[in-house]
């Protein structure tokens, strides 16, 4: 079956302005997670949705970044105001409920100039 | 918090010698440990995986034991091919926890 799917696969963009990633879980998944892999960082932790519950945003780093998750399945991390330690790549996850497999997508890599 | 630490690469092997790539962690009660692999151009996959103490994890070769008494989850292969070239992240999730923690990640180059 199709697994975890993220778009676009690369996006440039320059200083100060927003961006908007996707990603599509893989079906019946009710966890959905957010990554960032940066050279500085390692991979970080973001946020993680379960079902209807309010997400956990403890990884987010600052206010410029936001999540959401509509119908309880694609999800969209936006970064608004882009500054260039955003560059990296960013990693969406999903795992069919708390605490199994995570499985990660293909990522999207952020450059912003 | 919890946190991972990792040994540092890159680590370059002769095809058929011995890996290690060590493995530490911090973290309370009793977290689940993890190794994922990521090949090039490749997104990332879980390797192995041991939920409880002495539990031994184990795929395509690799192998990993849970010690509690060390807090270590070393990655052992006894003979590593040209295709396991890649980037190997030890990983937690705590006990109650969601999210995973990951190490640094150690480059591995074996040649042929």
């Amino acid at each position: 079956g199709a697994g975890v799917s993220q778009s676009p696969s690369n996006k440039v963009t320059e200083k100060g302005k927003d961006v908007e990633l996707r990603c599509d879980p893989i079906s019946g998944h009710t966890a959905l997670y957010w990554y960032r892999q940066s050279l500085g960082q390692g991979l970080e932790f973001l946020i993680y949705f379960q079902g209807n519950s309010a997400p956990d945003k403890s990884g987010l780093p600052s206010d410029r970044f936001s999540a959401e998750r509509t119908g309880g399945s694609v999800s969209t991390l936006t970064i608004q105001r882009t500054q260039q330690e955003d560059s990296a790549v960013y990693l969406c996850a999903s795992s069919i409920g708390r605490g199994n497999e995570q499985f990660f997508g293909p990522g999207t890599r952020l450059t912003v100039l | 918090g919890n946190s991972v630490t990792q040994m540092e690469g890159p680590v370059t092997l002769s095809e058929e010698a011995f890996l290690t790539i060590n493995c530490t962690y911090t973290a309370t009660g009793y977290p689940s440990l993890f190794w994922y692999v990521q090949y090039p151009g490749e997104g990332l996959q879980l390797l192995l995986k041991a939920t409880k103490a002495d539990d031994k994890g184990s795929n395509k070769g690799f192998e990993a034991t849970y010690r509690k008494e060390t807090t270590s989850f070393h990655l052992e292969k006894g003979s590593v091919q040209v295709s396991d070239s890649a980037v190997y992240f030890c990983a937690l999730r705590g006990e109650y926890g969601n999210k995973l923690v990951f190490g640094a990640g150690t480059i591995l180059r074996v040649k042929s």
